[in-house]
């Protein structure tokens, strides 16, 4: 089982669509959570830290299961400009031995 | 405020021959990490230094890739003789300051290299 997942996609929807992606990891122990979003050939930047209270952002809301070990992201009134690979973040270890671990991304296409 | 910088942004060369790519954090960021992005493996790290040092180097795939840090503002990655597989974007990200708390990573534009 790979230490993070998530669902490749692509997800094709519609302007003002709500989507949402999941992203699995497998080790219990991982410290903190993020989203990241990285437009074609561009560098990938942060979305959102996920906090285990779950945390929003404008048209975005990050969750956090700890029991089920995954992690969502949900856009409403998904926008053109929402269209990129959303990376799944996961810190693992603690302390100098912290490592952040990546998966491999979802896409989406909003399409007007 | 410069972000991470990187050079080149494009590489094209012949296989066997040497690669270097250069990475400036932002000032005042004390980590530094250099990635490798392919499609089949996407973000994959490297090596990593924290104050100049190199950290874990555990994702250098092979001696033929080698880091530097020789201070603050300026690392190296030198891959040499170069190979078809090593073609990918390779990314420098910088951390330090408030964003070493929440954890966050800035990227450079990345070095896309292409060997033929």
């Amino acid at each position: 089982r790979k230490e993070v997942e998530q669902d490749p996609g692509p997800f094709n929807v519609p302007e003002g669509a709500t989507v949402a992606f999941n992203c699995t990891y497998s080790n219990s122990a991982s410290q903190s959570f993020f989203w990241y979003r990285q437009d074609c050939r561009k560098e990938p930047k942060l979305l959102m830290s996920v906090y285990s209270s779950g945390n929003e952002d404008g048209r975005f809301t990050a969750q956090l299961n700890r029991a089920s070990q995954y992690i969502s992201l949900l856009i409403r009134d998904s926008k053109l400009s929402d269209s990129a690979t959303y990376l799944c973040v996961v810190n693992m270890g603690a302390g100098n031995n912290r490592k952040l671990i990546w998966g491999l991304g979802t896409s989406l296409a909003v399409n007007p | 405020d410069a972000g991470v910088i990187q050079s080149p942004r494009h590489e094209v060369t012949e296989m066997g021959q040497e690669v270097t790519l250069r990475c400036k954090p932002i000032s005042g960021h004390d980590y530094l990490f250099w990635y490798r992005q392919t499609m089949m493996r996407g973000l994959e790290l490297l090596i990593y230094f924290n104050n100049n040092v190199p950290i874990d180097d555990s994702g250098m795939p092979e001696d033929r890739f080698s880091a530097k840090m020789p201070n603050a503002s300026f690392s190296t990655l030198k891959i040499q003789p170069s190979e078809p597989r090593d073609s990918a974007v390779y990314f420098c990200a910088s951390r330090g300051g408030t964003s070493g708390h929440t954890g966050e990573l800035f990227f450079g534009e990345g070095s896309r290299l292409t060997v033929l």
